[in-house]
């Protein structure tokens, strides 16, 4: 298995525009999780899936992020219009649900946003 | 929800020496606890968990223990090498579940030659 893949490992964008990060989970796995990571704040839970289904979203900071998970193997974090503090280096994570022998995280590689 | 303190937020220690890392967390509900090493411009990856029906868990020179009563953990590396300088997150899962994991601050230990 690549394990959990994330795309664009970097991105530079202008103050107000779309970002979209994307996310491939490791297959079998049917819980994902989105973290932002800053070194004020360290690493914050942003919005988490259950089989596709978001299950808390009360870390999403504002309404300018949206999360959706449209299939098993897909998920996107959007940032519309983005600003300069939304600069951080966001990762994605999946695991087994609970219940299972195994559940610890795998996380993606990160992207790493710059909001200029 | 969870709250989960982490410390020291540093440190550093000789080569050969042992390390040790402590967390505590608020929610007595939480069962699972996962630490994660995190090189320079890496992912966390995880090295070690352990459950509230266990006490104590080892992996060659990494340890963890938990006191469930005290609602505190702790991670223990032996032997220190050069390749364990990184940052060190603790986390603590949320309500007896698996699903959202609180993470510490992290502690960034340095190896000293």
């Amino acid at each position: 298995d690549a394990g959990v893949i994330q795309s664009p490992r970097h991105e530079v964008t202008e103050m107000g525009q779309e970002v979209t990060l994307r996310c491939k989970p490791i297959s079998g796995h049917n819980s994902l999780f989105w973290y932002r990571q800053t070194m004020m704040r360290g690493l914050e839970l942003l919005i988490y899936f259950n089989n596709n289904v978001p299950i808390d979203d009360s870390g999403m900071p504002e309404d300018r992020f949206s999360a959706k998970m449209p299939n098993a193997s897909f998920s996107t974090l959007k940032i519309q219009p983005s600003e300069p503090r939304d600069s951080a280096v966001y990762f994605c994570a999946s695991s087994l649900a609970r219940g299972r022998p195994n559940y610890g995280y795998t996380f993606g590689s990160g992207t790493r946003l710059t909001v200029v | 929800g969870e709250n989960v303190e982490q410390h020291p937020s540093t440190l550093s220690v000789q080569e050969g020496d042992s390390a040790v890392i402590k967390c505590t967390y608020s929610d007595s509900a939480s069962n699972y606890f996962p630490w994660y090493k995190q090189e320079l411009g890496k992912r966390p990856q995880l090295i070690i968990d352990i459950r509230s029906n266990v006490g104590e868990k080892k992996d060659q020179r990494i340890a963890v223990t938990l006191n469930k009563t005290a609602k505190h953990f702790s991670l223990h590396i032996t032997e220190t090498q050069p390749e364990d300088s990184a940052v060190y997150f603790c986390a603590a899962n949320e309500g007896g579940g698996a699903d959202g994991l609180t993470f510490g601050k992290g502690t960034h230990l340095i190896i000293q030659p």
